[in-house]
């Protein structure tokens, strides 16, 4: 059984057009992130939810548009879509309380024409 | 702020050599340290992690020791193998606020047989 899972796992889409991934995790986290991975695979994070809350939006321009319709999944959209956008982004997901391990999708690379 | 450095890479090995690449973060308070280690075409898995100082993770061979006088957290191993081949991100989770992983720019290491 897949533990965090994304799709489409590659996506490619023209300047200006309107995608989504989708992120389910089957672990029973309270907690899910997204974090973008440039082509030098530096990682950021983007967003964090908490039980469908949005607990953490790191100055992600307004295009991103994450939303959570139950604790088990985390959508991102993307509006006009641009070239900068092109990355993988990883969905991941973790338990409540302190610091503790954060498990990873699979990546969806998106590319940008 | 919160940020981690790992020395930069590309790292090219021999089989059976020892391994080590370097981190050193800088963070308020202690955080929890973290290896992840990302195989071609993969998400990220945990490696190991320390919670506090002196605390030595290990997994697989793998060894690094939380050091917080020096602020540091050195990826080891032993006797590499080719299938050690992969990039690896040190990474830390702050002690206090939003639960986030904030990582380094990740080493690329190559295991010549």
């Amino acid at each position: 059984d897949t533990a965090v899972s994304q799709t489409p796992k590659y996506l490619v889409t023209q300047m200006g057009n309107d995608k989504s991934i989708k992120c389910e995790q089957n672990l029973g986290h309270d907690t899910m992130y997204w974090y973008k991975q440039d082509s030098k695979k530096f990682l950021k994070i983007m967003f964090s939810y908490n039980n469908k809350e949005l607990i953490i939006n790191e100055t992600v321009p307004n295009r991103f548009s994450p939303k959570s319709p139950d604790k088990a999944h985390l959508n991102l959209h993307i509006n006009s879509l641009e070239l900068g956008d092109s990355a993988v982004y990883f969905c991941a997901s973790s338990q409540d309380g302190g610091a503790v391990e954060q498990y990873f999708g699979p990546g969806t690379r998106l590319t940008v024409t | 702020g919160n940020s981690v450095t790992q020395m930069e890479g590309p790292v090219t090995l021999s089989e059976e050599a020892f391994l080590t690449i370097n981190c050193t973060y800088t963070a308020t308070g202690y955080p929890s340290l973290f290896w992840y280690v990302q195989y071609p075409g993969e998400g990220l898995q945990l490696l190991l992690k320390a919670t506090k100082a002196d605390d030595k993770g290990s997994n697989k061979g793998f060894e690094a020791t939380y050091r917080k006088e020096t602020t540091s957290f050195h990826l080891e191993k032993g006797s590499v193998q080719v299938s050690d081949s992969a990039v690896y991100f040190c990474a830390l989770s702050p002690l206090t606020g939003a639960q986030k992983l904030v990582f380094g720019q990740g080493t690329r290491l190559t295991i010549n047989p």
